[in-house]
């Protein structure tokens, strides 16, 4: 059974960067799935930030993209979040999520099967 | 950019079936995913590639996709289909989008 599990400081202050990492256990980040972090502001939906593959490859949310890294190492099956610049719209749990992409014929699409409990990072001076 | 439009309620009496249904631009031609979340807690994934059920998913759980609008419904709904569910689908523009989330009310 593939499980996650969030880290990192539960309090940023503004202007600063969001530093989260999310330990991958009962599989291998080396397999067919893409990474997510996916984040939700206290009671409201949810917003996928960007992904990442073993090999390094990334995608972000083009909204969010020219603040956003995220990395891999596989030595420790771990991936990273880094979010900079952060200001109180960035409050939000932070999760990260398995993707696995699934395709046939025109049809394209990508689902989350396994996520992390969630870590709740509060943008606070 | 691409978005995906749910209705922000839905009320339901015990029993009965409760339809939730995800509008977007030709939503039909991709593939729709859909999450249950309970406060407190982490999406669960319920649906995939539109109708299909990970290990563990009630069958009274199901899904279409057709045109602009992708449906989840929950047939006999129970007082423990009450939460909040997301639509989910991949677009080349904006890469993975969620729906605004719909909360389901089991009165």
């Amino acid at each position: 059974q593939v499980q996650l599990q969030e880290s990192g400081p539960g309090l940023v202050k503004p202007s600063g960067t969001l530093s989260l990492t999310c330990a991958v256990s009962g599989g291998s980040i080396s397999s067919t799935h893409w990474w997510s972090w996916v984040r939700q502001p206290p009671g409201k939906g949810l917003e996928w930030i960007g992904e990442i593959y073993h090999s390094g490859s990334t995608n972000y949310n083009p909204s969010l993209k020219s603040r956003v890294t995220i990395s891999v190492d596989r030595s420790k099956n771990q991936f990273s979040l880094k979010l900079s610049s952060v200001t109180a719209a960035d409050t939000a749990v932070y999760y990260c999520a398995r993707g696995t992409y699934e395709s046939s014929g025109s049809y394209y699409g990508i689902y989350f099967d396994y996520w992390g409990q969630g870590t709740l990072v509060t943008v606070f001076s | 950019s691409y978005e995906l439009t749910q209705p922000p309620s839905v009320s339901v009496s015990p029993g009965q079936t409760a339809s939730i249904t995800c509008s977007g631009d030709k939503v039909g031609d991709k593939y729709a995913s859909w999450y249950q979340q309970k406060p407190g807690q982490s999406p669960v994934l319920v649906l995939y590639q539109d109708a299909k059920r990970p290990s563990g998913i009630p069958e009274r759980i199901s899904g279409s996709n057709s045109g602009n609008t992708a449906t989840l419904t929950i047939s006999g709904t129970q007082a423990m289909d009450e939460a909040d569910y997301y639509c989910q689908a991949w677009d080349s523009s904006t890469a993975v989008v969620f729906g605004g989330g719909t909360k389901l009310t089991v009165l």
